[in-house]
């Protein structure tokens, strides 16, 4: 399998700020990583692939200035989201494939306040 | 495009009793199918999947899948569940291109009581 690890597992922020979120793939160099948004009780909405070298693909309706991804090595992606509003408050999940099977981190919990 | 229903949002179960989760899918191509479990504030984990080959699949912790391809369903169950399984169920699908994006259902909560 493929170890992925994500920092922080959570965050507490003033509204306005910014926050980066890391998603590490430990054992495995990942070309493609995904960030998946969930609010509670709901299900995992991806947000965007981020592929290493170049500009991430964002789904239909992410604001990709809102939702900064950068992907410069093999074994690193990041998120970060900017000017955070309670309404971002949400749990962040990045995942990495190998094969046909996707392995995720432990996710981020989020709060702006 | 790909979408994954999960009928069942919440399912209460007692111990020791057999379970069924529900999972229809909808697809214009092949696809992969999924099951994951998450614990509270946690990461997927990878319960079991379906690629091709054998339309019975056995994952970990003593759950099964049938692929039914007439129904277009992949139903999870689990002849005994025990407290430990008390966690949401997410099925997913694939169709193995792009990078194997995934499109998950909505999630079952099953809750296993005494």
């Amino acid at each position: 399998g493929a170890v992925v690890s994500q920092h922080p597992s959570w965050v507490i922020c003033k509204s306005g700020t910014s926050v980066k979120i890391e998603c590490r793939s430990l054992d495995f160099q990942a070309t493609t990583m995904f960030w998946y948004r969930q609010f509670p009780k709901q299900s995992l909405m991806l947000m965007a692939t981020s592929n290493e070298g170049s500009k991430a693909t964002y789904e239909q309706g992410v604001e990709k200035d809102k939702f900064l991804i950068n992907h410069a090595s093999l074994t690193l992606s990041t998120l970060t989201v900017t000017s955070a509003h309670p309404e971002d408050s949400s749990f962040y999940i990045c995942s990495v494939n190998r094969g046909t099977e996707a392995f995720f981190g432990q996710g981020t919990r989020l709060t702006v306040v | 495009a790909q979408s994954v229903t999960q009928l069942d949002s919440q399912v209460p179960v007692f111990e020791e009793a057999p379970v069924e989760l529900r999972c229809n899918y909808s697809s214009s191509v092949s696809v992969y199918l999924f099951w994951y479990v998450q614990y509270p504030n946690q990461g997927l984990q990878l319960l079991l999947k379906y690629l091709s080959g054998s339309t019975l699949v056995k994952g970990i912790n003593g759950f099964e899948a049938e692929f039914n391809k007439s129904q277009t369903s992949f139903h999870l169950r689990k002849p005994s569940v025990h407290i430990s399984d008390t966690a949401e169920y997410f099925c997913a699908v694939s169709d193995g291109g792009g990078g194997n994006k995934l499109t998950f259902g909505t999630g079952t909560q099953l809750k296993v009581e005494l």
